[in-house]
């Protein structure tokens, strides 16, 4: 299965917004309100950060924030922290009962 | 809180089985899914299937039917994931996660590493 598509790094300074595209088709990601975002550290499990499209589990710092246009998905993250810096997945129900990830982006705080 | 707590570490030869066990705690087992998850090194997830615990139905990614199996214990609240005929292919962290519906996976196992070498 093709994953979803996105960049392999983003970077930003402490204090300022990035965002984060997570590309698929009509078939996932723009036919389905089901994309989620889940965040992990080196060695560790992910942790889910955004669901549904745009739904932030309880805990989840509100600077995190998800929305989806078209095929494209995205989750911005504002007033990014140091503690911010770790790997960012994104993943969509696709049709035919499957979950599909995206290839992961770096987030890397300057 | 949601605790899901998976075995050890194993190494294994091409061609055999592994069983990974996940005992989930802090929360009714039989009210939600568990999903299978698989991370080869340096790659993004892999979702491998997922099960209705309390039904016992099972639902498998198509490039692993045939030699995948998960399997439930509603009395021990233990989820269980067995993968046959390894090959090196396979070798990578297999994660349970607690799925809730939504196509989302609100709490995960630790991981368990699994090493397919000769």
């Amino acid at each position: 299965q093709s994953a979803l598509t996105q960049p392999a790094s983003v970077s930003g300074s402490p204090g300022q917004s990035i965002t984060i595209y997570c590309t698929g088709t009509s078939s996932d990601v723009g036919g389905y309100n089901y994309v989620s975002w889940y965040q992990q550290y080196p060695g560790k499990a992910p942790k889910l950060m955004i669901s549904e499209v745009t739904h932030r589990p309880s805990g989840v710092p509100d600077r995190f924030s998800g929305s989806k246009s078209g095929n494209t998905a995205s989750l911005t993250i504002s007033g990014l922290q140091a503690e911010d810096e770790a790997d960012y997945y994104c993943s969509s129900y696709r049709r035919g009962v499957t979950v599909i990830f995206g290839g992961g982006t770096k987030v890397t705080v300057l | 809180q949601v605790q899901l707590v998976q075995s050890g570490a194993e190494v294994k030869a091409p061609g055999a089985s592994v069983k990974v066990s996940c005992k989930a705690s802090g929360y009714t087992f039989s009210n939600y899914d568990i999903t299978w998850v698989r991370q080869a090194p340096g790659q993004g997830p892999e979702w491998m299937g997922g099960m209705r615990t309390y039904k016992g139905d099972t639902n498998y990614a198509q490039n692993l039917q045939g030699r995948v199996t998960m399997t439930a214990d509603i009395s021990t609240s233990t989820a269980y994931l067995e993968l046959r005929s390894l090959t090196p292919d396979d070798t990578a962290v297999y994660y349970c996660t607690r799925d809730p519906g939504a196509a989302r996976f609100d709490s995960w196992g630790q991981g368990t590493l699994v090493t397919v070498s000769s």
